[in-house]
Formats: structure tokens, sequence, C-alpha cells
């Protein structure tokens, strides 16, 4: 089974710091992303990536950057956090683009912000 | 307007009756459609995808898609309390809608 796996489930984190979210996927799957899950408003696209150095904003990239300098690794980083960046970080991985096997989720890191 | 629309429910069935989830779309040259589901705490996970109009079963679970209305379903015969979830619907990949809670009631 493809496994997704995000570095840390529960995070707090102050106001103006640095914040990094680390995700490994381990079955070669060329595409990575980024979403942010909130009640009422479901999942909302951050970044997406389709290959190694390669970055794409998703819906909401206002005040996160991204990385992937492997194929494996989809970084997601909050610059400076704030506290409507409080939410549930979920990446996903799928084969390849356009791919029509749909996605694999890790199981999301749910972050504070205070 | 949204790119995925979906009652966000609660939707309540009583255990063994047919469950009928419905999506709406709004891009009309979206080729391909998921569904998900996720139970509280937990990540989603893939149940579904069908490209073509019509019917797909799988199991107790059959998606529906109709193009020219712009319509995706999903239907769960012989619902079980295990069912109880929210369901996810995507299109293109990319976009949810924010979901449907599913309650199957014993």
């Amino acid at each position: 089974d493809v496994k997704v796996t995000q570095s840390s489930r529960y995070l707090v984190k102050r106001t103006g710091e640095k914040v990094f979210l680390e995700c490994v996927q381990d079955m070669d799957h060329e595409n990575m992303f980024w979403y942010r899950q909130d009640p009422g408003l479901g999942l909302r696209l951050i970044y997406f990536s389709y290959d190694v150095k390669m970055k794409e904003k998703g819906d909401i990239p206002e005040g996160y950057s991204v990385s992937r300098e492997k194929k494996e690794r989809f970084s997601l980083i909050l610059e400076s956090a704030s506290t409507n960046q409080t939410s549930m970080y979920l990446c996903a991985s799928s084969f390849a683009p356009g791919s029509h096997y749909g996605y694999t989720f890790g199981s999301g890191t749910r972050l504070t912000v205070v | 307007q949204k790119e995925v629309e979906q009652n966000s429910g609660p939707l309540s069935v009583p255990e063994g009756a047919i469950a009928s989830l419905n999506c709406t779309y709004s891009d009309r040259v979206s080729q391909s459609f998921f569904w998900y589901r996720q139970y509280s705490g937990k990540s989603p996970e893939l149940i579904m995808s069908i490209y073509s109009n019509g019917d797909k079963e799988d199991g107790r679970f059959t998606a529906q898609l109709n193009k020219a209305s712009q319509y995706v379903s999903l239907l769960i015969r012989d619902s079980q309390p295990s069912d109880s979830a929210t369901y996810l619907c995507a299109v293109k990949e990319f976009y949810f809608g924010s979901g449907t809670k599913l309650n199957v009631k014993p």
C-alpha cells in the first residue's frame, strides 16, 4: 500500500514562528499536494507539485511556501505563522498528472497557532 | 460559485436502506470525478472514481455520473452503521466539496 507520512500529528506554534510541515510518500508518485481542511470550508488546495523542484499555487497560497527537493518529500512552510492558519493540514499524493487513481492522503497535522 | 457543491447534511438513513449522496460541479469540461469517505478525526480515503456517463458499481457502492446535468452521485446499498462518515466529492482531482455527513442508524 502507498503510504503518505506526515511528520507530526499535532503541533502548537506561536504567532510569528516559521513552521515546517513535512510529508513523505513511498511509492514513487509524481504528484504531491497540500490542503488545509476547516469546518464548513472543506478541503482547500494550498500548493501542489508535479515534479521535483516544481511547484504550483493552489487556491490559497498566501502565507505559505513549499519545497520539493526530492521526489518523495514535499514540505509546506508557514513563513510567519498567524492564528488564522490554525487548521488541519493534509498532504496527498497521486500517481501522475491527470491520474485516474485519485489521492492517497497522509494522516494529517493539526496545527494550532497561539 | 463554488467548483463543487454538496449538501452538508446530515443525511440520516436506517440500517439496510440505500443512502444517496449528491454532488454538482460548475466546470463543464471536467473529466474525472472521485468519491472519498472521511471518518471523524481521520483523513479521507478514496472509495471510487468515475469518468464516463452512467453507473459504476463496486460492491455496495454505485457512482453515477451525468455530465449534461453536471452532477455525480454515490449510492450506498444496504447501509451499515460503519458507513457513518462524511463523504467528499472531488472533481478534476483537485477540487473538493465540503462533504455530506451520513448517519446510518441501527
